[in-house]
């Protein structure tokens, strides 16, 4: 079954303790996309990533990393975590091309206290 | 500046009403227009996409959408709502991944 998947679904954490959410891909995607949804704000987009070894800031980079060591891995990582970056975030793909249709993970929900 | 705006945040029909939820963009070309839907703790999926050709696209679960370049607006529209229809619905221009706030739907019984 073609699928995002994001690990973990759900994650509590302190300020300051580096974390990970993991994004896996199994359509063989070049793009690959990480966005928070915050109430009354929709979707922002974090990072995305035209193919591997290729990555570029969205419109709210800051406090976030990324990497595309492999096609269909795209990890967010949170160095030190603030209460700020409490929210909803998912992952995306697509195939390259102007408007493709991009496929969304489940999401984490990530408090940060 | 490229936008995409949602106007109404949360719309309340009544099961078997009809449904339209407004989308206007702010582009300088014809962007590539998509609708998503967001059910409660769900990722989201894509309802229908307009690329160009045919102002009136058909997609998923009944829903369509109408492209009006004059008003720079993509409305979706459904002649009866569901129960099940009760989601967060997202506009979203694909040129530079950019989404609207949301419209949250309530169906009432």
């Amino acid at each position: 079954e073609a699928q995002v998947t994001q690990n973990p679904r759900y994650l509590i954490t302190v300020t300051g303790k580096k974390l990970t959410v993991t994004c896996s891909q199994n359509m063989n995607h070049e793009y690959m996309s990480w966005y928070r949804q915050d109430p009354g704000l929709g979707l922002r987009q974090i990072y995305y990533s035209m193919n591997v070894e290729v990555t570029d800031k969205g419109d709210v980079p800051e406090g976030y990393k990324v990497s595309r060591k492999e096609k269909r891995n795209f990890p967010l990582i949170l160095e030190s975590p603030s209460p700020n970056q409490t929210s909803l975030y998912f992952c995306a793909s697509s195939s390259l091309g102007g408007g493709n249709e991009q496929f969304f993970g489940p999401g984490t929900r990530l408090t940060v206290l | 500046a490229q936008s995409v705006t949602q106007p109404d945040i949360h719309i309340t029909v009544s099961e078997g009403a009809s449904l339209e939820l407004r989308c206007n963009y702010s582009y300088g070309a014809t962007p590539y227009l998509f609708w998503y839907v967001q059910s409660p703790g769900q990722g989201l999926q894509l309802l229908l996409k307009y690329f160009s050709g045919d102002t009136l696209v058909q997609g998923i679960k009944g829903f369509e959408a109408e492209f009006k370049r004059s008003q720079s607006s993509f409305n979706l529209r459904k002649p009866s709502v569901h129960w099940s229809d009760a989601a967060e619905y997202f506009c979203a221009v694909a040129n530079d991944m950019r989404f609207g706030a949301g419209t949250r739907l309530t169906v009432k019984p």
